[in-house]
């Protein structure tokens, strides 16, 4: 199957900072996505990108879709305590999703 | 107003037991997915209904068997389980042109002891 490197694993951070994440791919794919799962619940799409190059934003957070379609990243300012969860990107293909393994995030008060 | 629900949200059964999961989802989608996430979070596709036809079955052992009565159920049933078989079992659905937004149901955590 595709496999999507995402990075950090994890990460603490202090209210208030802004924070980055990114996916790699060995494969293109034709969109990107990044989810979010808050603790005990499912996933919940945040941003969908559907161009090579294109940025996007949703509140605080951006989310850029890589020239060579292999990569991704998610921006996202000025942290609040409700940021914390995990964040997943996916590459849709052969309608399907293939998951990263996720960026778990913990914001310090 | 749940778009996609689940039941049960906790099962906890013995090793061998057959067990079965429930979905449904009320937002008029075509589609509907099974999702295994495991305990590092890794959320892998198992399968994949459209309009109650199987579309995507990824490598899943035979043990498992996914069910569609209609567009808006996809049931999960599991024979004989095994310790490997815990974990956290989400279903989703969308339109079939709208594979990028799927709408997750809050999960069925499942523990086989």
């Amino acid at each position: 199957g595709q496999q999507l490197n995402q990075s950090p694993q994890s990460m603490f951070i202090q209210e208030g900072e802004d924070v980055s994440m990114n996916c790699t791919s060995s494969s293109i794919f034709n969109t990107w996505l990044w989810y979010k799962q808050d603790p005990g619940e499912g996933p919940v799409l945040l941003i969908a990108l559907y161009k090579a190059g294109e940025l996007t934003s949703n509140g605080r957070l951006t989310a850029q879709f890589g020239i060579t379609r292999k990569d991704s990243f998610l921006n996202i300012s000025a942290s609040i305590p409700s940021d914390v969860g995990i964040y997943f990107c996916a590459g849709q293909g052969d309608y399907k999703l293939s998951f990263g393994a996720g960026t778990t995030v913990t914001v310090r008060a | 107003d749940t778009a996609v629900s689940q039941t049960p949200k906790y099962l906890v059964t013995q090793m061998g037991n057959d067990k079965s999961i429930k979905c449904e989802q009320n937002l008029g989608h075509d589609t509907m997915y099974w999702y295994k996430q495991d305990s590092k979070k890794f959320l892998k596709i198992m399968f994949s209904y459209n309009n109650k036809e199987l579309i995507i079955n990824e490598t899943v052992p035979n043990r498992f068997s996914p069910k569609s009565p209609d567009k808006a159920h996809l049931n999960l049933h599991i024979n004989s389980l095994e310790l490997g078989d815990s974990a956290v079992y989400f279903c989703a659905s969308s339109q079939m042109d709208r594979v990028e937004t799927q709408y997750f149901g809050p999960g069925t955590r499942l523990l086989v002891l």
